[in-house]
């Protein structure tokens, strides 16, 4: 099916590390990219590919993928990571589409 | 530096259509596809489609067919979305995002590296 599937919310001590899911068929074939978004502001790409950060973006997020299943990793998470994530990835159309979101709360 | 800017909030009404521009600058326009993705108040990010701004050539998310058009102009760097019959529902913020490209490989990225500040569509009676 074409959809990609996250947690609607998920939660992390300040310090500690968190994964955000994302599920769906088309990523068994395709990488997923990953993008934070905060309030009154558009997206930002923190994670593309296999495992690639764009310049600026903090070595504590990192990317990874098995199966139908892509995931971020924000190991030592921080006070403003507290953000909305979206993962996104191409379909077998060539078309793409984002998961539902999931909004990280950063204890 | 390299930026999308878009035009400003718009109100229409029902069944009317809306057209918004985002200008790129920074860097070379024709080089890099552009999407349009959408998103509702309190809602998600939402995919509408893509424009060669090369060669004009789009492909439209499927949920749009029919009621989206992506335009570019070269001569001003500047690709348009209009979307027409417009309702309730279509209230929202609107997007440009850059496509990133390619790998050196030759394997597309598939990531949104650039976005536009977002332009806000009213669709109100």
């Amino acid at each position: 099916s074409s959809e990609l599937t996250q947690d609607p919310a998920v939660s992390v001590a300040l310090g500690q590390t968190v994964r955000i899911t994302c599920q769906g068929d088309s990523l068994r074939s395709y990488y997923a990219s990953w993008y934070q978004q905060k309030p009154g502001q558009a997206p930002v790409l923190v994670i593309y590919g296999k495992n690639n950060r764009p310049s600026g973006i903090p070595d504590r997020f990192s990317g990874s993928s098995s199966g139908n299943t892509a995931s971020l990793t924000i190991t030592g998470a921080q006070a403003e990571d507290e953000a909305d994530y979206y993962c996104n990835s191409r379909d077998s159309s060539g078309n793409h589409l984002f998961g539902g979101g999931t909004k990280l709360t950063v204890l | 530096q390299v930026q999308l800017v878009q035009s400003g909030a718009e109100v229409k009404k029902p069944g009317a259509s809306v057209k918004v521009s985002c200008k790129a600058s920074g860097y070379t326009f024709t080089s890099y596809y552009m999407h349009w993705v959408r998103q509702a108040p309190g809602q998600g990010l939402e995919w509408m489609g893509i424009i060669n701004p090369s060669g004009g050539s789009t492909s439209y998310a499927q949920k749009f067919q029919g009621r989206v058009t992506m335009t570019r102009d070269t001569s001003t760097s500047t690709v348009y979305m209009e979307l027409s019959s417009l309702r309730s529902e279509d209230t929202a913020v609107y997007y440009c995002a850059r496509d990133m490209g390619y790998y050196g490989s030759g394997r597309p990225t598939d990531a949104f590296d650039i976005w536009g500040q977002g332009t806000m569509v009213t669709v109100s009676s």
